[in-house]
């Protein structure tokens, strides 16, 4: 069974660009969750979409934002790139994400490295 | 305020050594709690979960514990192995608004 993708792996972007990242979640899985890693602040949660509904949100302004499709595919986008967007950017899946009172393993991507100049 | 805090932030010890890490949180209400281990330059991988009413969980030479009345968790690692070195993050999942928190992570090397 194929992990989960993401893509692009690395990305360099100037300040005020957007960018578009894509993640492929495990076959089966319908919840997919995107966070931001940086050496400061650790993993932050950004957004958790479940059959192409956002269920969960993060404290990330409205420049981040991202949708799920038909096939649980997400895309994650970011516009006007500021320097400190610069991080690493994971997507997880998991067969139902975060049920309540319920225990459900996320499986994480490699990551996008995102890098903004 | 909903929070996890590691200890240490950082860890150095000789292969072959057992080591703990350490993790508090003051987050309410708990649904449950895990541990992840990551590679440099690699998305974090499950090493073990544990709900209210489970006190200890092991995965190979890795043992979680959890005392729910302290709101503490600790992981173990024993007979350390130089593929240990990575950051073992710590999370707290809340049982209202499915939230999750994230502790910074303690970053573990082995030295051989």
């Amino acid at each position: 069974k194929a992990g989960v993708t993401q893509t692009p792996r690395y990305l360099i972007k100037t300040r005020g660009q957007q960018v578009t990242l894509s993640c492929s979640p495990i076959s089966g899985h319908r919840s997919v969750s995107w966070y931001q890693q940086t050496p400061g602040q650790g993993l932050q949660f950004l957004f958790e979409y479940f059959s192409e509904t956002q269920r969960n949100k993060g404290n990330f302004p409205g420049r981040f934002s991202g949708r799920q499709f038909s096939n649980s595919r997400s895309e994650m986008n970011v516009s006007t790139l500021e320097l400190g967007d610069s991080a690493l950017y994971l997507c997880a899946s998991s067969p139902w994400g975060q049920v309540r009172g319920e225990s459900d393993t996320q499986y994480f991507g490699p990551g996008t490295r995102l890098t903004v100049l | 305020k909903n929070q996890v805090e590691q200890s240490p932030q950082s860890l150095i010890i000789l292969e072959g050594k057992n080591c703990t890490l350490q993790c508090n949180y003051t987050v309410s209400p708990f649904s449950n709690l895990r541990w992840y281990k990551q590679d440099t330059g690699r998305g974090p991988v499950s090493l073990t979960i544990m709900t209210f009413s489970e006190n200890t969980k092991s995965n190979g030479r890795y043992t979680a514990t959890l005392d729910a009345d302290t709101k503490q968790s600790s992981l173990h690692i024993t007979a350390s192995q130089l593929s240990d070195s990575a950051s073992y993050i710590c999370v707290v999942s809340m049982n209202r608004d499915d939230k999750i928190i994230f502790g910074k992570g303690t970053r573990l090397h082995i030295l051989p």
